[in-house]
């Protein structure tokens, strides 16, 4: 099993919806939570941090955590095209180290 | 601040030949990683640093990788000799003791071996 898990995709949303991104990790000891996008051709960028269960809001992006269920989770709302891109969870292994998963690509469709 | 500075951009050399990376981090951040990205594998982490010292090197695909940081400013990445499943995107990334999930990448050196 892969230490992080994602659908690769692509994920195709219409403009203005909600796309639901997903993520499973397998360390239990993993106490911090990272969604990081790339748009093609570029380097990821960090959008979001999550260290805590529950909810984290900023602006259009929600994180959700379980760590019981070892599940991540981002939702964007009213979703843009300038959101099409690929978005990579990472997950703390310890010592600093960050692990990613595959990444899901994201199409918004005008 | 420049954010993480890395090069060459791009590199284009013949399998055996040497290539190195380099690696500027942002001033004041005390962790640098080095990711290889690839459409096959994602984003792999290949060695990180922690105050110029190395903390997990077991990314590292084979002996033919080796990395530096000799001081705070400056890491490198060197492949030799060089081959063709070695062509990737080679990123460089920063962070710091307080925020070590948050990292800030470099724009990548794009690698190709013919």
């Amino acid at each position: 099993q892969k230490e992080v898990e994602q659908n690769s995709g692509p994920l195709s949303v219409p403009e203005g919806a909600i796309a639901s991104l997903n993520c499973t990790y397998s360390d239990r000891v993993s106490q911090s939570f990272f969604w990081y996008r790339q748009y093609s051709g570029k380097s990821p960028e960090l959008i979001m941090s999550i260290y805590s269960n529950g909810d984290k809001e900023d602006g259009r992006f929600t994180a959700q955590l379980n760590k019981a269920s070892q599940y991540v989770s981002l939702l964007i709302r009213d979703s843009q095209p300038s959101d099409s891109a690929t978005y990579l969870c990472a997950v703390n292994g310890g010592g600093g180290k960050l692990i990613f998963g595959q990444g899901t690509e994201l199409s918004v469709k005008p | 601040d420049a954010g993480v500075i890395q090069s060459p951009r791009h590199e284009v050399t013949e399998m055996g030949q040497e290539v190195t990376l380099r690696c500027k981090p942002i001033s004041g951040h005390d962790y640098l990683f080095w990711y290889r990205q690839t459409m096959m594998r994602g984003l792999e982490l290949l060695i990180y640093f922690n105050n110029n010292v190395p903390i997990d090197d077991s990314g590292m695909p084979e002996d033919r990788f080796s990395a530096k940081m000799p001081n705070a400013s400056f890491s490198t990445l060197k492949i030799q000799p060089s081959e063709p499943r070695d062509s990737a995107v080679y990123f460089c990334a920063s962070s710091w003791t307080g925020r070590t999930g948050e990292l800030f990448f470099g724009e990548g050196s794009r690698l190709t071996v013919l």
